[in-house]
């Protein structure tokens, strides 16, 4: 079945620091790929998404791209702050579906 | 306007106790989705509804687990005789439903913990 499959963390980084999480998936299909972030007590909320190859999504200074070849959607920042502190969780969903795949998630911590 | 809510935002139970868990979508999203979430795991995808209809159940972890929906609106998570594998946070989200969740944000409630003793 399909599945998504995002680095372990804890992250920790220093403000300003260059920020990569990596998520790569299985799907039979052409997925829908998404990037969904919780900050400390609030739910989930989606950061940024994709609908096809090459496509790049972007909100708030972070960017991931769609690459069908090498099935992944890594998240990244040029620039860390200590706001982004919070759980990254990176999703799929088939087109036309409904049932969205979730990783386990990626705590990144940031210090000032 | 007001995002998702679900109640109890925590509930405490016995082992074998019945439990039913509340969901208030967005007003106006006719999809709405139950997620559990273990200590250190992702969301694991339990139910999908449109409308008041459920049409895969398969994501459900038994037959202890049953979802209504009523009036396209507020829907109920039940877990009969609890187990206290059950113990996880269980998330609600809702969207709008016009395009499937390929295309659809899910807006997420705060989500209820589940501790069975």
């Amino acid at each position: 079945g399909d599945s998504v499959t995002q680095m372990e963390g804890p992250v920790t980084l220093s403000e300003e620091a260059f920020l990569t999480i990596n998520c790569t998936y299985t799907a039979t299909g052409y997925p829908s790929l998404f990037w969904y972030v919780q900050y400390p007590g609030e739910g989930l909320q989606l950061l940024l998404k994709a609908t096809k190859a090459d496509d790049k999504g972007s909100n708030k200074g972070f960017e991931a791209t769609y690459r069908k070849e090498t099935t992944s959607f890594h998240l990244e920042k040029g620039s860390v702050q200590v706001s982004d502190s919070a759980v990254y969780f990176c999703a799929l969903s088939e087109t036309g579906g409904f049932k969205t795949i979730f990783g386990a998630g990626t705590r990144l911590f940031v210090k000032a | 306007g007001a995002g998702v809510s679900q109640s109890p935002s925590n509930k405490v139970t016995e082992k074998g106790k019945d439990v039913e868990l509340r969901c208030d979508p967005i007003s106006g999203h006719t999809a709405l989705y139950w997620y559990r979430q273990s200590l250190g795991q992702g969301l694991e995808f339990l139910i999908y509804f449109q409308g008041n209809s459920a049409p895969d159940k398969s994501g459900l972890p038994s037959d202890r687990f049953s979802a209504e929906r009523t009036g396209g609106s507020v829907s109920t998570l039940t877990i009969q005789r609890t187990q206290q594998e059950d113990s996880a946070v269980y998330l609600c989200a809702s969207s709008l439903g016009h395009h499937g969740g390929s295309l659809d944000e899910q807006f997420f409630g705060p989500g209820t913990r589940l501790t069975v003793l």
